[in-house]
């Protein structure tokens, strides 16, 4: 079975500091990892995505992802945060042996002049 | 933007009343699910389906049902709403099994009182 964990249901930087938000997941195969944005009252997203290629991903408005194997994460990162950044993202875990995502509980970001 | 459109974006309905909310898709895309997103749950499955007929119960099937009889369009029935399933209904489309590339509605709002 598959299952995501996002540790910090919220995380709080200042704008310019380092964003990290974390994401294990367990998959009994290699799996497919993404990272969702969702902004109030909006849906889902796409931030970026690994399928098994370079395992370190670049996304969109700067954040990128390092897929590591031997820690099962797949962190989410941005070197300097904008206030425009604060959202709620969502980790999800796919693999060839499910049609479905499994997401983590979400982590909200909150930033600060 | 993906062409997906959620209806209706907004609903109150009493409790013991059935309920469908529909999903519309313009993409051709062979894949449709529909989630409830819950404060502290993240995103949870009800149901998927793998094309026109075939579908599948998720996570949290219980007291939903749904219906695909078009490519483009996936409905989602609670049969006698309860105040439990008051939440946020986001339908996702995807081309593939693995969601390499999924997106989502924008969401339907759903009240029980």
């Amino acid at each position: 079975a598959q299952s995501v964990t996002q540790l910090g249901s919220h995380v709080s930087v200042s704008e310019g500091a380092l964003v990290l938000l974390r994401c294990n997941y367990s998959s009994s195969v290699p799996p497919y990892l993404f990272w969702y944005v969702q902004y109030p009252n909006q849906g889902l997203q796409l931030l970026l995505k690994y399928t098994s290629a370079a395992t370190l991903v670049k996304g969109i408005n700067g954040f990128e992802a390092e897929f590591k194997k031997s820690e099962t994460s797949f962190h989410l990162t941005k070197p300097s945060a904008h206030m425009s950044d604060a959202a709620e993202y969502f980790c999800a875990v796919s693999d060839e042996g499910y049609s479905t995502l499994t997401f983590g509980k979400g982590t909200m970001l909150l930033v600060s002049p | 933007d993906a062409g997906i459109t959620q209806s209706p974006r907004h609903k109150v309905t009493e409790t013991g009343t059935p309920v469908t909310l529909r999903c519309h898709q313009t993409e051709n895309h062979r894949y449709m699910y529909w989630y409830r997103q819950d404060p502290g749950h993240g995103l949870r499955l009800i149901h998927y389906s793998y094309g026109v007929k075939d579908t599948d119960k998720g996570e949290v099937s219980d007291g939903y049902s749904v219906s695909r009889s078009k490519t483009e369009d996936f409905l989602l029935t609670l049969e006698s709403a309860t105040s439990s399933q008051t939440s946020v209904y986001f339908c996702a489309i995807s081309a593939d099994r693995q969601n390499t590339e999924a997106f989502f509605g924008q969401g339907t709002r759903l009240t029980v009182v």
